[in-house]
């Protein structure tokens, strides 16, 4: 079973559109988060939510909304997407949000790949 | 600010030793870890170490970490073609707020020739 999973994997869409990526986890975490990765790798946080309550919020443009139905879903709404949106998007939960090991791990979905046109 | 940089690309021969290097900012930094991102794939994490230690090995890892000039490396012995991957290394920062984030490396693309 899956611990992370996002849907869609792959997502190719015009310019101008709103489109949204869904997260999944089943391992009872509390926190989850959204990373973006560029085409040059470098991977950046963009968003993390405790128990539905919004904890991490970098500098993103206000065109992306995080919702949080329940603890277990993280979901990502892009409006009027733009050609600079491109990316490689990472979803990730942890048991609470003093994330990181030891005793905290970091698990990663295995990636949603955006590409704008 | 945090801040992690990283060597982007990495070149060895089959069993060989690999060397990534890490450097990063923040001072206060309690954990540091290394994941790898195999392509088309997740993060997986890799080892970490705490902040009061030097170095730390796990099987064909070995992770050294100069709190002085912040600098972090991870050595892989032995190194197997199933190696090939990024490597990122990620400090855990502190938030204002309460609970902390990783601050993740640029990343270093290692490849293994035969």
């Amino acid at each position: 079973d899956t611990a992370v999973s996002q849907t869609p994997k792959y997502l190719v869409t015009q310019m101008g559109n709103d489109k949204s990526i869904k997260c999944e986890q089943n391992l009872g975490h509390d926190t989850m988060y959204w990373y973006k990765q560029d085409s040059k790798k470098f991977l950046k946080i963009m968003f993390s939510y405790n128990n539905k309550e919004l904890i991490i919020n970098e500098t993103v443009p206000n065109r992306f909304s995080p919702k949080s139905p329940d603890k277990a879903h993280l979901n990502l709404h892009i409006n009027s997407l733009e050609l600079g949106d491109s990316a490689v998007y990472f979803c990730a939960s942890s048991q609470g949000r003093w994330a990181g090991p030891p005793g905290n791990t970091i698990y990663f979905g295995e990636g949603s790949w955006l590409t704008v046109v | 600010g945090e801040d992690v940089e990283q060597s982007l690309f990495l070149s060895v021969r089959e069993g060989d030793s690999s060397v990534i290097n890490c450097t990063y900012t923040d001072s206060s930094s309690t954990y540091l870890y290394w994941y790898k991102q195999e392509p088309g794939a997740g993060l997986q994490l890799l080892t970490y170490i705490f902040s009061n230690m030097d170095m730390k090995q796990d099987q064909r890892l070995t992770v050294l970490l100069n709190k002085k000039d912040k600098h972090l490396s991870l050595r892989i012995a032995d190194t197997q073609t199933g190696d090939s991957a990024i490597y990122f290394c990620a400090e855990r920062g502190i938030l204002t707020g309460g609970g902390n984030k990783l601050t993740f490396g640029t990343g270093t693309q290692l490849k293994v020739e035969l």
